[in-house]
């Protein structure tokens, strides 16, 4: 594998269900983020993890647990969700250093919540 | 927060046709990013630019990055039918190691 991948691509859940998300990055880097892509909005940064630890809570739900064990694997928990949280769930990596940090996508996972 | 003006939001073209679109920013960034994004896929990074003026080239694409530091420009030369899909620009304000803001995208059509 190479790049970022995320698993599962789709996945569609009940309001009282809980389910996980999986990220993992094969570039070497040391940041992962998660971001929300909703229709016609700009994409919404959500968790910035540095090396493991967690630099960034952008005032999201506490329905959504973020969790990053390393720096190659981030995981997203979902809990009591509410349909307006359905949308394209995207991770991406980037090194850590002033100056170049491209961030890198992944495929991301299309959340449908019924 | 910080906002992009991404213009146009769509565009409808015939394949050969040039492209250009554009960002702006009230506040002066220190990188731009380009991104391509598929249907049913994750941005794909086509374009980084680090310094103010600086013009790069990736294939048929060409990004510059403004002088003002508060915008930054994509040209798409004889566009072809895989170019079809949504095109955002990406800025990070300096003193942030990380923080991205993004605009809304411009749809591109291509027309065989």
């Amino acid at each position: 594998e190479t790049g970022v991948t995320q698993t599962p691509r789709h996945l569609v859940m009940g309001m009282t269900n809980k389910k996980s998300l999986k990220c993992e990055q094969h570039l070497g880097h040391n940041a992962m983020y998660w971001y929300k892509q909703s229709a016609k909005k700009p994409l919404e940064l959500m968790f910035v993890y540095n090396f493991k630890e967690q630099t960034e809570n952008n005032s999201v739900p506490s329905r959504f647990s973020p969790e990053c064990p390393n720096s190659s694997h981030l995981f997203l928990h979902l809990h009591t969700l509410q349909p307006e949280d359905s949308a394209l769930y995207l991770c991406a990596s980037s090194g850590w250093r002033e100056g170049r940090n491209e961030q890198f996508f992944g495929p991301g996972t299309r959340l449908t919540v019924l | 927060g910080q906002q992009l003006n991404q213009s146009p939001q769509s565009m409808f073209i015939q394949e050969g046709e040039d492209v250009s679109m554009n960002c702006t920013s009230s506040s002066i960034f220190n990188t731009w990013l380009w991104y391509k994004q598929d249907p049913g896929e994750g941005p794909v990074l086509l374009i980084a630019l680090y310094k103010a003026g600086e013009l790069t080239s990736n294939g048929r694409l060409t990004a510059q990055f403004g002088i003002t530091r508060k915008d930054s420009f994509l040209n798409i030369s004889a566009s072809i039918p895989s170019d079809v899909g949504i095109y955002f620009c990406a800025g990070k304000l300096g003193g942030s190691n990380y923080k991205l803001t993004f605009g809304k995208g411009t749809l591109l059509t291509v027309n065989p």
